[in-house]
């Protein structure tokens, strides 16, 4: 069964900061893993989707890393901006099936 | 429409009652998704619709909850006699098509409240 763990739950940091989010899960076969963004009260905004056969994938400022081996996939933010202050998931997909698994999210908030 | 429609955006409802949340998905997605996002649990995956073929209802936590999708398109989640523990927000989602390779694009979801 696929589990996926994000740590740290929260993280607070001045405006200008290069990040990464890591994001953890049990299941090596997995095939893809995506990222998410969520603002409050909002629904999900997918930001990128990594195939098994990828190692990363980039829009912007953003790049997202998936390594089966390890378990782990990383989402690195460059230059972060308060508009970044959100709620990131990341989740992938239960066995060979289209349901996702996600993890709890991690908030962000980056500091003017 | 441009994304995925869920309605109502916010509903209040009494601990017994009957409730039906709807989604609407983009237009020519054969996939939808309903998933819930609780404080304690994060988020669950609950049904999935896939074209013509029967749903995946694994996700259900109990049989007071179903979901129908008519006609390729909409779909109606209901959970009959609502109790405290269903307060959460329901999220729906869409897909091209039913391959997992396929990014998911959610709705804003319902935001339910059994008191």
């Amino acid at each position: 069964k696929q589990e996926v763990t994000q740590i740290p739950a929260a993280l607070s940091v001045p405006e200008g900061e290069n990040l990464v989010l890591n994001c953890s899960f049990t299941d090596s076969a997995i095939y893809n893993l995506q990222w998410f963004r969520q603002d409050p009260g909002k629904g999900l905004t997918s930001l990128l989707l990594i195939q098994s056969s990828q190692r990363e994938q980039t829009s912007g400022r953003l790049n997202a890393s998936l390594d089966k081996s390890s378990g782990r996939s990383t989402l690195y933010i460059a230059a972060s901006q308060p508009g970044d202050s959100a709620t990131y998931l990341c989740a992938g997909p239960q066995g060979g099936s289209e349901k996702l698994v996600f993890g709890k999210g991690m908030k962000l908030t980056v500091n003017p | 429409g441009a994304g995925v429609s869920q309605s109502p955006s916010n509903k209040v409802t009494e601990k017994g009652k009957d409730v039906e949340l709807r989604c609407d998905p983009i237009s020519g997605h054969t996939a939808l998704y309903w998933y819930r996002q609780s404080l304690g649990q994060g988020l669950e995956f609950l049904i999935y619709f896939q074209g013509n073929s029967a749903p995946d209802k694994s996700g259900l936590p109990s049989d007071r909850f179903s979901a129908e999708r008519t006609g390729g398109s909409v779909s109606t989640l209901t959970i009959q006699r609502t109790q405290q523990e269903d307060s959460a927000v329901y999220l729906c989602a869409s897909s091209s098509s039913g391959g997992a390779g396929n990014i998911q694009y959610f709705g804003a979801g319902t935001r339910l409240s059994v008191l």
